[in-house]
């Protein structure tokens, strides 16, 4: 099975700032995806990550938010740009080889 | 699209089963999976089953799946303490590649 690492695991952010999220793999996946889970709630899938194009969003994520990479088949990054409160949330990962796997998360404080 | 469901919450005593359920909309998704999250914690895979499939068994884990009913349920035989969490169901969707999430259950276990 894959392990899925994220780094920071947690972070507490001024409103206006921005904050990249990294994802690691520790071996290939077909796919990545980045979701949030904000306070209470289930899991939404913000968007798949595609290596070397341009990330697929789903319906209320937008790119100048959300901006994604990723450069190779095991990595990918999130920001969050221009943060507002609303935006406190846990970011996990995913990775879709076998089975999907999902990251520890990263805890997003907005202040 | 895609639609789950799951009941909010469930209570057991210790020693016994514990049944949790999950409805779906999507009659082509492929794959469907528990997840379990602890309090603070990330996402664990606990188990998943492909749609060609009545039953999987795991152990204390029995997943089965009614396809002409869209429904899907997860047992855990003689519950611990260590089994209170919530748990997802999540559907994949047929063609898509996307994990849709129910909105999670509660298990409580007491004594």
């Amino acid at each position: 099975s894959a392990v899925i690492s994220q780094k920071p695991s947690r972070d507490i952010c001024q409103r206006g700032t921005s904050l990249t999220i990294q994802c690691q793999v520790d071996s290939q996946v077909t796919m990545m995806f980045w979701y949030r889970q904000q306070p209470g709630q289930s899991l939404t899938l913000i968007a798949t990550a595609n290596q070397g194009s341009e990330a697929t969003y789903e319906s209320g994520f937008v790119i100048d938010k959300f901006p994604i990479s990723r450069p190779n088949l095991t990595f990918s990054t999130l920001t969050v740009s221009n943060m507002s409160p609303e935006d406190s949330s846990i970011y996990l990962c995913s990775g879709l080889g076998n089975e999907q796997f999902f990251g520890p998360g990263t805890r997003l404080t907005v202040l | 699209g895609e639609d789950v469901e799951q009941s909010l919450f469930l209570s057991v005593r210790e020693g016994d089963s514990s049944v949790i359920n999950c409805t779906y909309t999507d009659s082509s998704s492929t794959y469907l999976y528990w997840y379990k999250q602890e309090p603070g914690a990330g996402l664990q895979l606990l188990t998943y089953i492909f749609s060609n499939m009545d039953m999987k068994q795991d152990q204390r884990l029995t997943v089965l799946l009614n396809k002409k009913d869209k429904h899907l349920s997860l047992r855990i035989a003689d519950t611990q303490t260590g089994d209170s969490a919530i748990y997802f169901c999540a559907a994949l969707s047929g063609g898509y590649n996307k994990l849709i999430f129910g909105a999670g259950t509660r298990l409580a276990v007491h004594p």
